[in-house]
């Protein structure tokens, strides 16, 4: 059973302050995916990640970077924090085989005050 | 890029009715089209899909068709029940790529 974790459900930070959300999972994929959701937008790519040390950027890449040093983890951080940040933020991984499923993790909601 | 439009944002129905979610895509080399399900609070989840060389697809309830002239695709939900209810999202790949371009959700609400 494939699991993706993500390192906190709910996170609140305060304008200016550096961010990592960090995302596992467990199955050996290769491809792992950050998500924003937001009310009426769906899920906009972020930034998405093919192997190690490997890295694309996505439809919203601006105000974010990310990190992928081990195969099992993704990072996302967010530089220097901003009220328009707040969101709802979806890890995913996936083979690059023939098999495209995506699975998500449990979601971060951070908010920035 | 890919573009995709869904359609509608919300649709509610009664409890044993059918309903139906319609997409289309803007990038004829598109050749993966999933659906995802995302209850209240949780994690999306696929729970069907189709490549373009098949027209439809069905499993028990849902079915997803696809209409590679037009570029559109849809799902069907028969005999809806209130655990249906969730924001339903469609999406496509574009052939040779890693990553996934979604339309922006339909709340379905289904009304026992």
């Amino acid at each position: 059973d494939v699991k993706v974790t993500q390192s906190s459900r709910y996170l609140v930070k305060r304008t200016g302050e550096k961010v990592f959300l960090e995302c596992v999972q467990d199955m050996d994929h290769e491809n792992m995916f950050w998500y924003r959701q937001d009310p009426g937008l769906g899920l906009r790519l972020i930034y998405f990640s093919y192997d190690v040390k490997m890295k694309e950027k996505g439809d919203i890449p601006e105000g974010y970077s990310v990190s992928r040093e081990k195969k099992e983890r993704f990072s996302l951080i967010l530089e220097s924090a901003s009220t328009n940040q707040t969101s709802m933020y979806l890890c995913a991984s996936s083979y690059q085989g023939s098999s495209y499923e995506q699975y998500f993790g449990p979601g971060t909601r951070l908010t920035v005050t | 890029g890919e573009n995709v439009e869904q359609h509608p944002s919300t649709l509610s129905v009664q409890e044993g009715d059918s309903a139906v979610i319609k997409c289309t895509y803007s990038d004829s080399a598109s050749n993966y089209f999933p659906w995802y399900k995302q209850e209240l609070g949780k994690r999306p989840q696929l729970i069907i899909d189709i490549r373009s060389n098949v027209g439809e697809k069905k499993d028990q309830r849902i079915a997803v068709t696809l209409n590679k002239t037009a570029k559109h695709f849809s799902l069907h939900i028969t005999e809806t029940q209130p655990e249906d209810s969730a924001v339903y999202f469609c999406a496509a790949r574009v052939s040779g790529y890693s990553t996934l371009t979604f339309g922006k959700g339909t709340m379905l609400l289904v009304s026992p």
